[in-house]
């Protein structure tokens, strides 16, 4: 069964706008990891937050996470047309990661 | 981090037949474990290979089904047995050491006719 929660389950937006997307989940977990996976290729890890650290950053990346409401945020600023991809978030509650629905973002250009 | 890779990259296979997938980690890993993502879907954990002793299954998948092998730290295979076109999928090995980042092999595309 999926963990977490994704919204919105699409995103569009001009190249140059910031996107963000959010992950709800259900129970404790150890860390929350983002992954972008490109047209039904490999999943490419983004970034990692455990559950002591409330805000991450990585580039254009900036990851939120609020163990209270159970929920995170990653944000892309700047996005370009390359960022167009699938974004999953997976929490690790028990050793084993958990995959959210995902959200497609399209970024024209 | 760990570079993993798959072995055969894509298959079409017939019905009631079995495929073998390899997944080979460049370095130790604690944990190994294969997901299936079906088309359009998010992934789905099917199980976690352990190191010289059975997978551990999650629900809605089986053993006879879904034969997974760890004989070192570093090599796993799942095989995918007497398959039906239900089971065409990408199929994705996976591993991490402890609680750290947890990364992906490049997957197996499997279509099933």
């Amino acid at each position: 069964s999926q963990q977490g929660e994704e919204d919105p389950q699409a995103l569009s937006i001009q190249e140059g706008e910031n996107a963000t997307m959010n992950c709800s989940y259900k129970t404790s977990i150890n860390n929350l990891q983002w992954y972008r996976q490109n047209s039904g290729r490999g999943l490419v890890h983004l970034i990692l937050i455990r559950s002591n650290e409330r805000e991450k950053h990585s580039g254009r990346l900036r990851v939120t996470l609020d163990t209270s409401k159970k929920s995170s945020s990653l944000l892309i600023t700047a996005s370009r047309a390359a960022d167009t991809a699938s974004y999953f978030c997976a929490t690790d509650a028990r050793g084993k990661l958990i995959f959210g629905q995902g959200t497609e973002l399209s970024v024209k250009p | 981090s760990a570079v993993i890779s798959q072995k055969p990259s894509r298959d079409i296979c017939q019905r009631g037949t079995s495929l073998t997938i390899q997944c080979q980690v460049d370095s130790q890993v604690t944990m190994m474990f294969w997901y299936r993502q079906q088309p359009g879907q998010s992934l789905t954990l099917i199980a976690t290979a352990n190191q010289g002793s059975e997978a551990t299954y999650e629900s809605g998948f089986v053993i006879d089904k879904f034969p997974i092998s760890r004989p070192n730290l570093t090599f796993s295979t799942l095989t995918v047995s007497n398959m039906s076109p239900e089971d065409s999928s990408i199929y994705l090995c996976s591993a991490k050491r402890d609680y750290n980042e947890q990364f992906f092999g490049p997957g197996t595309r499997l279509t099933v006719l």
